[in-house]
């Protein structure tokens, strides 16, 4: 079993859906949760981090950790075409190194 | 958030070469890391470089294969040597002060 798991997809969803990206996870000592965002041909980028249970929103995006359920989401509201891409999450434990899931390819449809 | 820059963006290179990948941060970084990402798939942590002393590899990566330098705290190279087509992927920098961010990555194709 893989440490974290992340549904591969592909997503496609009609613009102006709610998207909804999840992880589970097994290691019960990750404290630190992130999600990346992955344009075709380009680096990561770092669209959320948060710190242990709870919901973080930054605009459109909502991150939201369940430590209880070793689950988190990240949700995109009135999803665009421009958020078309690869989203990645990763968590970690203290300064230990970044464990990825294996990422979602989503397409939004204009 | 710092910027990373990645030197080559791309390049084709023949088999048995190495290819040197230089990555530059605008700003100092406590931790720099390289990876390495198949199309399609995740990244993959190919070490830990460590400023002034010997880099630390994760298991499957050799410092022979993948030798790393990091002279300060702002810039880093990877060599990939002795290419083989297997060593066709994106090679990714890394770093790291609280959160961790990317470079644009390194498109190598090995014939």
């Amino acid at each position: 079993q893989k440490e974290v798991e992340q549904d591969p997809g592909p997503l496609s969803v009609p613009e102006g859906a709610i998207v909804s990206l999840n992880c589970t996870y097994s290691n019960s000592a990750f404290q630190y949760f992130m999600w990346y965002r992955q344009y075709s041909r380009k680096g990561p980028e770092l669209l959320m981090y948060t710190y242990s249970s709870g919901n973080k929103e930054d605009g459109r995006f909502t991150a939201q950790v369940d430590k209880s359920s070793k689950y988190i989401s990240l949700f995109i509201r009135d999803s665009q075409p421009s958020d078309s891409a690869t989203y990645l999450c990763a968590m970690k434990q203290g300064a230990q190194k970044l464990v990825f899931g294996q990422g979602t390819r989503l397409t939004i449809n204009p | 958030s710092a910027v990373i820059s990645q030197k080559p963006s791309r390049d084709i290179c023949q088999r048995g070469t190495s290819l040197t990948i230089q990555c530059q941060v605008d700003s100092q970084v406590t931790m720099m890391f390289w990876y390495r990402q198949q199309p399609g798939q995740s990244l993959t942590l190919i070490a830990t470089a460590n400023q002034g002393s010997e880099a630390t590899y994760e298991s499957g990566f050799v410092i022979d294969k993948f030798p790393i330098s990091r002279p300060n705290l702002t810039f880093s190279t990877l060599t990939v040597s002795n290419m083989s087509p297997e060593d066709s992927s994106i090679y990714l920098c890394s770093g790291q002060n609280n959160e961790q961010f990317f470079g644009p990555g390194t498109r190598l194709t090995v014939l």
